[in-house]
């Protein structure tokens, strides 16, 4: 089992729609959750962080479940500009060796 | 412009070469990261480094590949005798010290795309 899953997409939406991705991960130790965006041919950049209570930034709310070991992020009102590819990752811990593990990514086309 | 930058962008090379990549992670960032991504999928985990030390190293990373950061500041890449498997993305990805800014947000660089024909 892969540690990071997630739907595989891709996803075409019109403008407006709300749209929905999840991830599962397989360490149950795991302590930090993020999606990171990455545009065609470009680098990941950290989108948000998802806390246990869940948090939102604007458009865009994060939810983490720990008993289901899953992370799901929604996007509401979606924008032309929301088209990319979508990376959930996982940390384990704030321990020296650890490092973010990356799911394979969700693609969004948002079309006008 | 001070953030994660590496070198060269773009390489083509014929299998069997050797190609090495250079990382300059932001200054102040003690931990550097080599990510390998392909069309399609997430980037991997190839190696880290927290300062000059390399703590981990994926089962990915065979011995054709070695990593080296020796000051703690700017990191290489070698890929010895390409083979056309290697080609994808090379990542470097840098963050500050556990207990500064977020907890693994990690600063991506543009990468350094391989081709081996």
């Amino acid at each position: 089992r892969k540690e990071v899953e997630q739907d595989p997409g891709p996803f075409n939406v019109p403008e407006g729609a709300t749209v929905a991705f999840n991830c599962t991960y397989s360490n149950s130790a795991s302590q930090s959750f993020f999606w990171y965006r990455q545009d065609c041919r470009k680098e990941p950049k950290l989108l948000m962080s998802v806390y246990s209570s869940g948090n939102e930034d604007g458009r865009f709310t994060a939810q983490l479940n720990r008993a289901s070991q899953y992370i799901s992020l929604l996007i509401r009102d979606s924008k032309l500009s929301d088209s990319a590819t979508y990376l959930c990752a996982v940390f384990p811990k704030e321990t020296s060796g650890s490092r973010l593990t990356f799911g394979e990514g969700t693609q969004l086309t948002v079309n006008p | 412009d001070t953030g994660v930058s590496q070198d060269p962008r773009h390489k083509i090379t014929k299998r069997g070469q050797n190609v090495t990549f250079r990382c300059d992670p932001i200054s102040e960032h003690n931990r550097l990261y080599w990510y390998r991504q392909t069309l399609g999928q997430g980037p991997e985990f190839l190696t880290y480094f927290q300062n000059e030390a390399q703590l981990e190293k994926s089962r990915l990373l065979s011995d054709r590949f070695s990593a080296e950061r020796p000051k703690g500041s700017f990191s290489t890449l070698e890929i010895q005798r390409t083979e056309q498997g290697d080609s994808a993305m090379y990542l470097c990805a840098s963050s500050p010290p556990f207990g500064q800014g977020i907890t693994g947000e990690l600063f991506f660089g543009e990468g350094s795309r391989l081709t081996v024909l």
